[in-house]
């Protein structure tokens, strides 16, 4: 079984400056990956970046980058250079067999850029 | 390429009806998972669906079952609904052979049940 926890319902953030959230997680898998969904108002969710539980090196997508602490099972997201765009629901999620099954999400942390 | 494409977009039932939701993969992918998203929470995994066979289930009860076609298309159906069956219900399509994997996910069916 898998659980992840987001412990931050809402972040906010002035455009420009960066902000970091959290995500812990726990499972009896291997071949697992980590995930952070995006889920703008209009409701489909994007992903954001993916890391492979076995690679030690934190993952980077242009201004979105992790800290992945596979001892302590912690997978935390830090957005650069907030942009407007970047307001929305975050889901931290896990996957099992790299991904291919379910994915088990946490229950998101509401984003809000401030201008 | 449409993406991941579901319908309806909406629908309203009333408490013990029956509702059928339709979901098209994006183009290529052989492999179909549901989701329901309860207001303000994470999404839920229902089952997944590849070679026409429910692969895998999450905890959900016998009323939700589901279907993939010869094209992979999938219909997720929920019998006697409850009012606590209202949510946003995600369909996410992905290709088993694709590395590294990505489950791509539509824009959702929002149930009422009334």
């Amino acid at each position: 079984a898998q659980t992840v926890t987001q412990s931050q319902p809402e972040m906010s953030v002035q455009e420009a400056e960066t902000v970091t959230l959290s995500c812990t997680y726990d499972t009896s898998e291997s071949d697992y990956y980590l995930f952070w969904y995006k889920q703008p108002p209009s409701r489909q969710m994007i992903l954001v970046i993916r890391q492979e539980a076995y690679k030690q090196q934190n993952a980077t997508e242009n201004r979105f980058s992790v800290n992945f602490q596979k001892a302590a099972k912690s997978f935390s997201l830090k957005i650069s250079d907030s942009q407007l765009g970047d307001a929305a629901m975050y889901f931290c999620a896990s996957g099992s067999d790299m991904g291919r099954r379910a994915l088990t999400f946490g229950s998101g942390t509401r984003l809000q850029v401030q201008p | 390429d449409a993406g991941v494409t579901q319908s309806p977009t909406h629908l309203i039932k009333t408490r013990g009806q029956q509702v059928t939701l339709r979901c098209s993969p994006k183009s290529g992918h052989d492999t179909v998972s549901w989701y329901q998203q309860a207001l303000g929470q994470g999404p839920q995994f229902i089952f997944q669906y590849y070679e026409e066979e429910e692969r895998q289930r999450g905890n959900f009860p016998d009323r939700f079952s589901g279907h993939q076609f010869p094209n992979y298309s999938s219909e997720l159906n929920v019998n006697a609904l409850l009012l606590g069956d209202s949510a946003l219900y995600l369909c996410a399509s992905s290709y088993q052979g694709n590395t590294p994997y990505e489950q791509y996910f539509g824009p959702g069916t929002r149930l009422t049940v009334t």
